[in-house]
């Protein structure tokens, strides 16, 4: 069974202050990883996808990173308006089209 | 504009009372794909479409069913609604099968309370 665990599960941080989400997963071959924003009552927005082991993808300030067991998203010098639920997603390679999601990371940026 | 479009936004209904949730999509997407969110929760996977005429369960398939006879639309059925699906449920829709950087568009949500 495909499993994704992010953590942590709140942070809270200041302006400026860079930091890290982590998303670990085990799936039986990956298809991709996925990560999105989510800001209360929306639905998700995509943000990346990655592929293999040692890709990077960056966006303005975020950039995600991906290993054979573990994916970051990287934030760095945050903004009040980065402030979100951050997913993290599976998709494997022996079901394509079936997904798992973490449960989030909820990030607060204080001004 | 290309969007995912669900309706309705708010749902409340009682136990055992048929409902359908309408998603449609204007990308020609071939993927499409609906979802359950509860509070602290990531998403779910209800059921998934790989085409049109091809459906699959995701992880929580139990009391839901769907059609894709279109595809544009993806509609999900609760044919006898239950107090444990109230939920916000989230369809979406992408391209597949070598468009790169694949990623799913999600529609704005249909909060489902059942009473």
């Amino acid at each position: 069974e495909d499993q994704v665990t992010q953590s942590p599960e709140a942070l809270r941080l200041q302006e400026g202050e860079s930091s890290s989400l982590n998303c670990s997963y085990t799936v039986s071959g990956l298809r991709g990883l996925f990560w999105y924003r989510q800001d209360p009552g929306k639905g998700p927005e995509f943000l990346f996808t990655l592929y293999s082991a040692g890709e990077e993808k960056e966006k303005e300030r975020l950039k995600a990173t991906l290993t054979k067991k573990e994916s970051f998203l990287h934030i760095t010098a945050p903004k009040p308006e980065d402030s979100a639920t951050y997913l993290c997603a599976v998709e494997s390679s022996t079901n394509a089209g079936k997904s798992t999601f973490g449960d989030g990371t909820t990030l607060t940026v204080k001004p | 504009e290309a969007q995912v479009t669900q309706n309705p936004r708010y749902l409340i209904t009682v136990t055992g009372k048929k409902l359908t949730v309408t998603c449609s999509q204007n990308m020609n997407h071939e993927y499409m794909s609906w979802y359950r969110q509860d509070p602290g929760l990531g998403l779910r996977q209800i059921y998934y479409s790989m085409n049109v005429e091809v459906t699959d369960k995701g992880d929580v398939p139990e009391g839901y069913k769907v059609s894709r006879k279109e595809k544009r639309n993806f509609p999900l059925i609760l044919e006898s609604p239950s107090p444990n699906q109230t939920s916000l449920y989230f369809c979406a829709s992408s391209h597949r099968f070598g468009q790169g950087n694949e990623k799913l568009f999600f529609g704005s949500g249909t909060q489902l309370s059942v009473l």
